[in-house]
């Protein structure tokens, strides 16, 4: 069965700075996808990035950035120039790469991203 | 274009009681998920909806949860006797898969989430 562990609870960054969600996970597919999601106090939880395990390339959105590390099966968030909207929960979630269905995400326990003056 | 929404968004039960919670999907997608966290854990996928009928249930934790799909448009779970261990933040998500060399490509647009508490 696959897993996601994310090992930091909570984390803080200053308004402008960088910083980086560790993600790691466990399978022994070789095709699959990884997400990072958000949900903000009292919202809903959005799409962040999304990730295809064949694509070598790390994928970006604006402010977000993956470093994805397949061999070493880690998947990371690095969120530059931090901003008070970033506050949120931030979950990392796996999905199996099935051939015609869609199908179940597979999340960690959530890190709670602070975001300070 | 309306999101994903969830109803109640917030219930408080006696042990015993029965609670049906319900999501009203983005209109036009397939999929349909319930997925369930517990305090402090990770999120946890309970069933998989594509139109009426249930692609995979394996996640749903024992004989008292029922979901249901008619029609293929809403979806209700329905938690009948309610225990303590059933506390706990419900969501659920829909999507529209489509495929790509065939491969199914989807993203998941989650609700709200229905906080659950049961006394």
């Amino acid at each position: 069965a696959q897993t996601v562990t994310q090992s930091q609870p909570e984390m803080s960054v200053q308004e402008a700075e960088t910083v980086t969600l560790s993600c790691t996970y466990d399978t022994s597919e070789s095709d699959y996808y990884l997400f990072w999601y958000k949900q903000p106090p009292s919202r809903q939880m959005i799409l962040v990035i999304r990730q295809e395990a064949y694509k070598q390339q790390n994928a970006t959105e604006n402010r977000f950035s993956v470093n994805f590390q397949k061999a070493a099966k880690s998947f990371s968030l690095k969120i530059s120039d931090s901003q008070l909207g970033d506050a949120a929960m931030y979950f990392c979630a796996y999905r199996a790469q099935n051939t015609g269905t869609a199908s179940k995400l597979t999340f960690g326990t959530g890190t709670r991203l602070q975001v300070t003056l | 274009e309306a999101g994903v929404t969830q109803f109640p968004s917030h219930s408080v039960i006696e042990k015993g009681q029965t609670v049906t919670l319900r999501c009203d999907p983005i209109s036009g997608h397939d999929n349909l998920y319930w997925y369930r966290r517990v305090m402090g854990k990770e999120i946890k996928f309970l069933l998989h909806f594509v139109k009426e009928s249930k692609q995979d249930e394996s996640g749903m934790p024992n004989n008292r949860f029922l979901a249901e799909r008619t029609g293929g448009t809403y979806s209700t779970l329905k938690v009948q006797p309610a225990e303590l261990e059933d506390s706990g933040v419900y969501f659920c998500a829909s999507s529209q898969d489509y495929l790509v060399s065939g491969l199914a490509v989807e993203t998941q647009y989650f609700g709200p989430g229905t906080r659950l508490l049961v006394l």
